[in-house]
């Protein structure tokens, strides 16, 4: 168990739709990563927060947000779902925002979009 | 930008023989190397990490990975294979802005 935790685990919708998902980082840490995990794409980096401010941002669709609030965890909505958007969805966390610091995996949340 | 290369997609070893997942690295500046397994429905587990200092490192679950500078390479090794190692593996890097760029991953096959 690595501390970090997503909910729900498993979430199927209708296109169009829009859903939350969320994430609570490890205790201590400040930093939360989202990803995408999906056949054909591998696993992309979506957005990242530290102590509740955007840091870095990746291949993330403009239907999709995120934000960390103060308590530090995190939720990332996804809008107007499309079938593309069916994936496996996981949250990391790490202690600080440095090169050297490891992040640690939820779960995952998986996302089928019908 | 910051990228990693798993050449294979697939690697299968007998179990007891030594397993090599090989990984290339592209950076400008200091490398922050990373390898994760991800077993079937389940999230990325840590194995290990490259930041400075002794070019083996030793992670868990006896893995250990082999930074070589020269070669711009960051394999992933085990001495002897457990079909419990069955698995994918991600070799990873720090990119700039700290998040961690993910190779595409390479499947392990352990044969009984």
């Amino acid at each position: 168990d690595s501390g970090v935790t997503q909910t729900p685990k498993h979430l199927i919708t209708a296109t169009g739709q829009r859903v939350t998902l969320r994430c609570s980082p490890r205790s201590g840490d400040l930093s939360v990563y989202w990803y995408q995990q999906s056949l054909d794409q591998g696993l992309q980096f979506l957005i990242q927060y530290y102590n509740g401010e955007e840091r870095a941002k990746g291949n993330i669709l403009e239907r999709f947000s995120a934000q960390q609030f103060p308590d530090l965890h995190s939720e990332l909505n996804l809008s107007s779902l499309e079938l593309g958007d069916s994936a496996l969805y996981f949250c990391a966390s790490s202690v600080a925002a440095s090169a050297g610091n490891t992040i640690y995996f939820g779960e995952g949340s998986w996302l089928t979009v019908v | 930008a910051q990228s990693v290369a798993q050449p294979e997609d697939q690697v299968n070893v007998a179990e007891g023989n030594p397993l090599t997942v090989k990984c290339t690295y592209s950076v400008s500046g200091n490398p922050y190397l990373f390898w994760y397994v991800q077993y079937p429905n389940r999230g990325l587990q840590f194995l290990l990490k490259y930041i400075t200092g002794d070019n083996l490192v030793k992670g868990s679950y006896g893995f250990e990975a082999e930074f070589n500078k020269s070669q711009t390479s960051f394999h992933l090794k085990k001495p002897s294979a457990l079909v419990s190692d069955s698995a994918l593996y991600f070799c990873a890097v720090r990119d700039v802005g700290d998040k961690i760029i993910f190779g595409k991953g390479t499947r392990l096959h352990i044969l009984p």
